[in-house]
């Protein structure tokens, strides 16, 4: 296991499309994260899942984005009717909830661009 | 709310110079600060501190937490052009809520 993977890393969309992303977490990681980060801004936290469980969600979370983790292992990110506004890097990160001594350990993002 | 705040958010040095990035917090049962290093992508695990006065050390980095005054320093003596990053403070609270970051202070380590 090399670590969180995040697909695809970059996407171009028209608005008005619909987007999904996937994370694989670190695989004896049952915590996983969504952040959104906008130029010269830190990570904003979305979403995050216990297992399979959504146990908490942003306010930011518009009702056009959905989050699921269905097997408690991989999680997708789905983004309905994108607007220019969505345009972002898409963090994952995964965590143990054994009290990691090294936080959360993130993936490289997906860009998303929509035009 | 959970606040975190960086400071400066951008800095430009030269090879060798002494870096001091501040970060300060407002949060509801603190339970750890971290730092992070981004440079193109993904936010890479510096520090975690949950206790005050204790300095976390690496190389030529090094930070501290003061819980009383609710802030930490992360320093870099020596830098090099390879330290040119975003570096990112993040706060935790009790109950596992995910973490609060900052936006961030951009260094430019210039030759």
């Amino acid at each position: 296991d090399t670590g969180v993977s995040q697909d695809p890393r970059h996407k171009i969309t028209k608005r008005g499309q619909n987007v999904t992303f996937r994370c694989d977490p670190i695989s004896e990681h049952n915590r996983l994260y969504w952040y959104r980060q906008t130029l010269g801004q830190g990570p904003e936290f979305l979403t995050y899942f216990q297992n399979e469980a959504q146990l908490e969600k942003s306010r930011l979370l518009s009702n056009r984005f959905s989050a699921e983790r269905p097997k408690g292992s991989f999680s997708t990110l789905e983004i309905q009717r994108t607007e220019q506004g969505d345009s972002a890097m898409y963090l994952c990160a995964s965590s143990s909830d054994r009290g990691s001594r090294d936080g959360y350990t993130f993936g490289s993002g997906t860009r998303l661009t929509v035009v | 709310e959970d606040k975190v705040v960086q400071s400066p958010l951008s800095l430009v040095v030269h090879e060798g110079d002494t870096v001091t990035l501040n970060c300060s917090y407002e949060v509801t049962n603190f339970r750890s600060l971290l730092w992070y290093k981004q440079e193109k992508k993904a936010p890479t695990f510096l520090f975690m501190l949950t206790s005050s006065g204790i300095e976390k050390k690496s190389g030529r980095l090094s930070s501290i937490l003061d819980k009383k005054e609710l802030f930490s320093i992360l320093n870099i003596t020596a830098t090099q052009t390879g330290d040119s990053a975003v570096y990112l403070c993040a706060v935790g609270a009790s109950g596992n809520t995910p973490l609060v970051f900052g936006k961030g202070t951009r260094l430019s380590v210039i030759a």
